[in-house]
């Protein structure tokens, strides 16, 4: 069964700190997107890479920083954690552009920065 | 910025029932997807339906899309108490270029099927 993991359900961290979300897929697709989904707003994309080494911004890239070193990891980086970065965060990838499959979603990180 | 916009925004309904969530979007599209989100969880692909394609079939899913419309509408046929969840529409538009699968989703629809 394919998969996306992301490496924490639940984070909790201070005003400040440098946070890092990991997220590792098992399928070899090229195409990895991070998200963050807050009631009201729903799902806004933050940062997509489309092969090693490469990322684009999406709609809300700011206090937000990726890498993307290996094809099956790609890490969301908050690099000075503030309140209103409290959220749920998603990781996803697909292959061939998701016009075929869809995208593979992680299960989530609820983060909560105090 | 949020392309699709479903409604409701809220549904609920008894079991064995029929339901039927809409979703309108502003600009071109390549394909349009719907997911859908159990509580505090990810999301789970559904179905796809590309622009060229008027109506698809997926057990007891029906989605229609009106390219004209620039809208799209998910039938869920008797409707089961598991089926309780949040449902998303989402769009890879087309805006020249290469797209790299990037998709704008929309607020979601939150269904409750009563037992």
């Amino acid at each position: 069964d394919v998969k996306v993991t992301q490496s924490s359900r639940y984070l909790v961290k201070r005003t400040g700190e440098k946070v890092f979300l990991e997220c590792v897929q098992d399928m070899d697709h090229e195409n990895m997107f991070w998200y963050r989904q807050d009631p009201g707003l729903g799902l806004r994309l933050i940062y997509f890479s489309y092969d090693v080494k490469m990322k684009e911004k999406g709609d809300i890239p700011e206090g937000y920083s990726v890498s993307r070193e290996k094809k099956e990891r790609f890490s969301l980086i908050l690099e000075s954690a503030s309140t209103n970065q409290t959220s749920m965060y998603l990781c996803a990838s697909t292959i061939e552009g998701g016009r075929i499959y869809g995208y593979t979603f992680g299960s989530g990180t609820r983060l909560t920065v105090v | 910025s949020q392309q699709g916009e479903e409604d409701p925004q809220a549904l609920s309904i008894q079991e064995g029932e029929n339901a039927t969530m809409n979703c309108s979007y502003k600009t071109s599209i390549n394909n349009l997807q719907w997911y859908r989100q159990n509580s505090g969880r990810g999301l789970v692909h559904l179905i796809l339906i590309r622009s060229n394609e008027r109506e698809k079939h997926s057990g007891r899913l029906r989605v229609t899309l009106d390219t004209s419309k620039k809208s799209s509408s998910l039938l869920i046929t008797a409707s089961r108490a598991a089926d309780t969840a949040s449902y998303f529409c989402a769009t890879e538009n087309n805006a020249g270029g290469t797209s790299y699968g990037k998709l704008t989703f929309g607020q979601g629809t939150i269904l409750t099927v009563h037992p």
